[in-house]
């Protein structure tokens, strides 16, 4: 299995603040690497897939990059309805694995 | 728009099999992958497996001994039936919609998820 990890775990950050979330993969995926912001008891939402393509209607202050094993997810200024969990997840190969989650609070 | 539902039982006893049925609506469930995925509590998110094509099935194999999705299009309704479950098959059980830019899926579409408990 590939194995994916984000970090940080958690982080804190205020409105308007550029946010970064770093994920890694324990062997290349090549781009296909997606990202999701799941909201607590809501359905997780997909923002980013194939590493940096936007899904039509997602803000462009979202963002995603990298290639291989290394990957980023940011957010150029962070809004009140960001905050949320957001996981990376690879599908370059089965079974298709996710990451562990990057939770995002208000400072 | 796109949206999915999950339905079933909250409470499944040990040994016993775990039936979910997602209904599509918006869209047709003739295309595209169509995905289960849960998370226990505290962990993370598992991919358990997609059909696609009308009837073909990949399973993650950790629990392919266990598990079977199937597809009705007459009532576009997918389902997953988990058997002889035990307490760590608790989780929050998604439906989503898959696509492929090339690579092997991802989930455009979930449904709000529905939470099942394993217990007696």
């Amino acid at each position: 299995d590939i194995q994916m990890t984000q970090s940080p775990s958690s982080l804190s950050a205020s409105v308007g603040d550029r946010v970064t979330i770093t994920c890694r993969a324990s062997q290349s995926v090549s781009e296909h690497l997606n990202w999701y912001q799941h909201r607590s008891g809501e359905a997780p939402k997909l923002l980013i897939y194939g590493s940096s393509r936007l899904k039509n209607g997602v803000p462009s202050r979202f963002s995603g990059s990298g290639s291989g094993t290394e990957f980023t997810l940011t957010i150029s200024s962070l809004q009140v309805e960001d905050f949320a969990t957001y996981y990376c997840q690879q599908s370059d190969s089965t079974p298709l694995t996710f990451g562990p989650g990057t939770k995002v609070d208000i400072k | 728009q796109v949206q999915l539902q999950e339905s079933g039982p909250g409470l499944v006893k040990p040994s016993e099999t775990l039936s979910l049925t997602c209904t599509v609506s918006g869209g047709a469930i003739s295309t595209y992958y169509w995905a289960l995925i849960r998370q226990s509590p505290g962990k993370g998110l598992e991919w358990i497996g997609y059909i696609y094509n009308g009837g073909t099935v990949t399973y993650n194999y950790s629990l392919a001994s266990r598990v079977t999705i199937s597809v009705d299009t007459s009532k576009n309704q997918f389902s997953l039936k988990l058997n002889s479950v035990v307490a760590a098959d608790t989780a929050v059980y998604y439906c989503a919609r898959g696509r492929s830019s090339g690579g092997l899926g991802y989930f455009d579409y979930w449904g709000q998820g529905l939470l099942v408990t394993v217990s007696s």
